[in-house]
């Protein structure tokens, strides 16, 4: 069974400051991984998703994540937070049979 | 616009009272499915649709109905709502299939859920 592990449901940093958000998975199947964004009182939008035709993925507002199939992990990083970037963040694992299992959540703050 | 829309947005009841949440996708999709968020356990999947008359349990389902009878609809139905069903709800929508399986999902709004 799938399963996504997102280490700290509470991330702050810097503006300016490069950005870490961290995702372990574990698949009995080749995965498919995405990064979910969400704004205060709104559904959640599409930030990246990881389909196996690159392992550097690159996503909107800046963001990319890397897929590292030896350390189950599809990590979120951004060189430099805004200030607009302060949101939450699921990182989710398809298990290609009409299944999408998320992880907790990570909120980032981000501070002037 | 290409949206998914749920009614309503808040909700307040009483324990037992039947309700149903609306959801409604205008892009054709096939899949469609149901998601509670509660803090510190991120969203979990309630049901989900790969097409019309096609339903199947996701992770937890007590306690809650769903149908699929046209494709751009899919309402969440609690027969007699329990205050540990308080929630935040979402439902999406998306162009998954078995054969597109990286699809991704469009989500609605929300609904907030509050169960006394």
């Amino acid at each position: 069974a799938q399963s996504v592990t997102q280490l700290g449901s509470h991330v702050s940093v810097s503006e300016g400051a490069l950005v870490l958000l961290r995702c372990n998975y574990s698949s009995s199947v080749p995965p498919y991984l995405f990064w979910y964004v969400q704004y205060p009182n709104q559904g959640l939008q599409l930030l990246l998703k990881y389909t196996s035709a690159a392992t550097l993925v690159k996503g909107i507002n800046g963001f990319e994540a890397e897929f590292k199939k030896s350390e189950t992990s599809f990590h979120l990083t951004k060189p430099s937070a805004h200030m607009s970037d302060a949101a939450e963040y699921f990182c989710a694992v398809s298990d290609q049979g009409g299944k999408l299992i998320f992880g907790q959540g990570t909120e980032l703050s981000v501070k002037p | 616009e290409a949206q998914v829309t749920q009614n309503p947005r808040y909700l307040i009841t009483v324990t037992g009272k039947k309700l149903t949440v609306t959801c409604s996708q205008n892009m054709n999709h096939e899949y469609m499915s149901w998601y509670r968020q509660d803090p510190g356990l991120g969203l979990r999947q309630i049901y989900y649709s790969m097409n019309v008359e096609v339903t199947d349990k996701g992770d937890v389902p007590e306690g809650y109905k769903v149908s699929r009878k046209e494709k751009r609809n899919f309402p969440l139905i609690l027969e007699s709502p329990s205050p540990n069903q308080t929630s935040l709800y979402f439902c999406a929508s998306s162009p998954l299939t078995l054969v597109r399986p990286d699809s991704p999902l469009h989500f609605g709004n929300g609904t907030r859920l509050t169960v006394t």
